[in-house]
């Protein structure tokens, strides 16, 4: 398979306290994007990084690529209870077509 | 700018009929996937469209079938609902072959 796979599977953190996610995935990637999943809803697109490109910065999130050891984490400081949803990495392996490829995800809580 | 318009939001359907949803992705872009996420499978791909032509197709049986209008609207259609077809069907429209996907709402679909 050659979705991506996060860890870990499920995170519970306080308020105001920094949450990391990480991401690792198989073969040679275009890209990679982050996404959260609030409960039944769409897929809100946090970040895209390129595959030529280390880290990322959007607001409270910050994301690291790691091409030799094919992974890519996602951290959130100082989270709020509204960053409570599941986590996605999609790596983007697209060719000639574009496809995008989930795993399970990581369900973040946070407690206020 | 509009975001990624999935209709309708909710469906009921019996077993053995089918089903119709759209998708309208966002101004200028041309190339609309589809997902199908299921507590069990999590996020699968199910096909992708660009400039109305199919380009990827995910590993789902010939009921799952979709097209792309002229002005890059979509549908996907599900004949000979079945149970398992219960889901939540998210569609995701993008710019280039590597960029960002942005996902719509979904359409949460229930077979009876």
């Amino acid at each position: 398979s050659q979705q991506g796979e996060e860890d870990p599977q499920a995170l519970s953190i306080q308020e105001g306290e920094n949450a990391t996610m990480n991401c690792s995935y198989k073969t040679s990637i275009n890209n990679l994007q982050w996404y959260r999943q609030n409960s039944g809803r769409g897929l809100v697109h946090l970040i895209l990084i390129r595959s030529n490109e280390r880290e990322k910065h959007s607001g409270r999130l910050r994301v690291t690529l790691d091409t030799s050891k094919k992974s890519s984490s996602l951290l959130i400081t100082a989270s709020r209870a509204a960053d409570t949803a599941s986590y996605f990495c999609a790596p983007d392996y697209s060719g000639s077509a574009r496809q995008l490829t989930f795993g399970s995800g990581t369900q973040l809580t946070v407690l206020p | 700018k509009a975001g990624v318009t999935q209709t309708p939001r909710y469906l009921i359907k019996t077993r053995g009929q089918q089903v119709t949803l759209s998708c309208s992705p966002i101004s200028g872009h041309r190339s609309v996937s589809w997902y199908q996420q299921t507590p069990g499978q999590g996020l699968q791909f199910l096909f992708e469209y660009f400039s109305e032509t199919q380009r990827n197709k995910g590993n789902f049986p010939g009921r799952f079938s979709g097209r792309q209008f002229s002005n890059s609207r979509s549908e996907m259609n599900v004949s000979t609902l079945e149970l398992g077809d219960s889901a939540l069907y998210l569609c995701a429209s993008s710019f280039g072959q590597y960029a960002e996907a942005f996902f719509g709402q979904g359409t949460r679909l229930t077979v009876v």
